[in-house]
């Protein structure tokens, strides 16, 4: 079965940096891409980007752009999102889920979760 | 634009029909997608390509799609349909989520 399982809570100081991993089971790592999307405590799910696991293709969303890195290491199965220059607004739960090899559009699968605390 | 507007709340009683709607531009050339999210939980996928169910989604949750807008029913509500709802569509250059929409069953 397909599984996506993310790296545990992280409490960073503003400024600092954050890297968040996903390892994929169950299906051909490669056949997929992955997006990351974050939830602001009681707030709506906020699309973040997209990496291709096939050839590392990415597409971030315009307000991250600058701060964000997608990253996929195909030996291991397991894709990385890295933010930068953190604020306290960053504070969310960062999930990664599967999607299109080619575009953003099939989010099916997704990980558990990971809550990242900006915090001075 | 590629917004995707939802009603904040939906209240039913159990046995009776929600009805969840999505509206945005986008929605006239892209398929949508519904999310369910219970409180502590990642996000379920309930419906794809507007009306399509993936397997082991109940029956009672089905999708339709007119013009800017896609809609979420879901007949015979149970207990444990109470949630929250997202949609989701692929813009040109990003990918966007609906407001989302609290379902209340009691």
């Amino acid at each position: 079965q397909v599984q996506l399982v993310q790296s545990g809570a992280e409490v960073k100081k503003p400024g600092a940096s954050v890297k968040v991993s996903c390892k994929a089971s169950g299906y051909t790592f490669t056949s997929y891409g992955i997006s990351w999307v974050r939830q602001a405590p009681g707030q709506g799910l906020e699309w973040m980007g997209w990496i291709s696991a096939y050839n590392g293709n990415t597409n971030y969303a315009q307000k991250l752009q600058g701060r964000v890195t997608m990253t996929t290491d195909t030996s291991t199965s397991t894709a990385y999102m890295e933010l930068r220059s953190l604020r306290s607004d960053d504070t969310a739960v960062y999930y990664c889920a599967r999607d299109r090899v080619d575009n953003w559009n099939d989010v099916d699968y997704w990980g558990q979760g990971t809550l990242v605390t900006v915090s001075s | 634009s590629y917004e995707l507007t939802q009603p904040s709340s939906v209240s039913v009683s159990p046995g009776q029909t929600a009805r969840i709607t999505c509206s945005g531009d986008v929605l006239a050339k892209k398929y949508a997608r519904w999310f369910q999210q219970k409180p502590g939980q990642a996000p379920v996928l309930v419906i794809y390509k507007d009306s399509e169910r993936p397997s082991g989604i109940p029956e009672r949750f089905s999708g339709s799609s007119s013009g800017t807008t896609v809609t979420l029913t879901i007949s015979g509500a149970q207990v444990e349909d109470e949630a929250d709802y997202y949609c989701y569509s692929a813009a040109d250059t990003k990918g966007v989520f609906g407001t989302g929409t609290k379902v209340t069953v009691l």
